[in-house]
């Protein structure tokens, strides 16, 4: 079975911090995504990765940052919180090839006071 | 880029009816459509895939159906159960860039015992 494992399932964070939250993979996959799920807003793309350091903008990167260091594991990066960006927040991991379904993690429920 | 519509937002039907959600992709190009469902607590899953060189695929009480010609593409869930309960998405992808997925809104199904 294909594990993919966020951090934190909640997480309250003040205006201004800096915040990683943190995604891990067990299928040494190349392709990662964070979402951002909200209300009637479905999933919205952030960012993904396709290899190691490598990494694109989704449709929604204003205020957020990725790091790819290791194949298993991609980090989303708010580099100064704001309270717009009170979330719940979805790894995913993409099969092995294009054409494939991805693979989601539970999600982290973020709050920014 | 892709755009995909989700019909309806929600849908509530009674516990042995069948369940129809719908949508519609911008783009000629894609040629994936995945089927989530999202329990509360949980990310999304995967229930069921087709591609675009194929019209239906069934699998026990759940079938999706796709018409490349329209861009469109549903769910059928048929004798529903309260376990069917659950957020369902579509996702449309082109099987490139990663295996980028776009995804629609969301649908609410509630069925009532």
């Amino acid at each position: 079975d294909v594990k993919v494992t966020q951090s934190s399932r909640y997480l309250v964070k003040r205006t201004g911090e800096k915040v990683f939250l943190e995604c891990v993979q067990d299928m040494d996959h190349e392709n990662m995504f964070w979402y951002r799920q909200d209300p009637g807003l479905g999933l919205r793309l952030i960012y993904f990765s396709y290899d190691v350091k490598m990494k694109e903008k989704g449709d929604i990167p204003e205020g957020y940052s990725v790091s790819r260091e290791k194949k298993e594991r991609f980090s989303l990066i708010l580099e100064s919180a704001s309270t717009n960006q009170t979330s719940m927040y979805l790894c995913a991991l993409g099969g092995d090839t294009n054409n494939q379904p991805q693979h989601f993690g539970d999600g982290t429920r973020l709050s920014i006071l | 880029g892709e755009n995909v519509e989700q019909h309806p937002s929600t849908l509530s039907v009674q516990e042995g009816d069948s369940a129809v959600i719908k949508c519609t992709y911008s783009d000629s190009a894609s040629n994936y459509f995945p089927w989530y469902k999202q329990e509360l607590g949980k990310g999304p899953q995967l229930i069921i895939d087709i591609r675009s060189n194929v019209g239906e695929k069934k699998d026990q009480r759940i079938a999706v159906t796709l018409n490349k010609t329209a861009k469109h593409f549903s769910l059928h869930i048929t004798e529903t159960q309260p376990e069917d309960s659950a957020v369902y998405f579509c996702a449309a992808s082109m099987g490139t860039n990663a295996g980028k997925s776009t995804f629609g809104d969301g649908t609410t199904l509630t069925v009532k015992p």
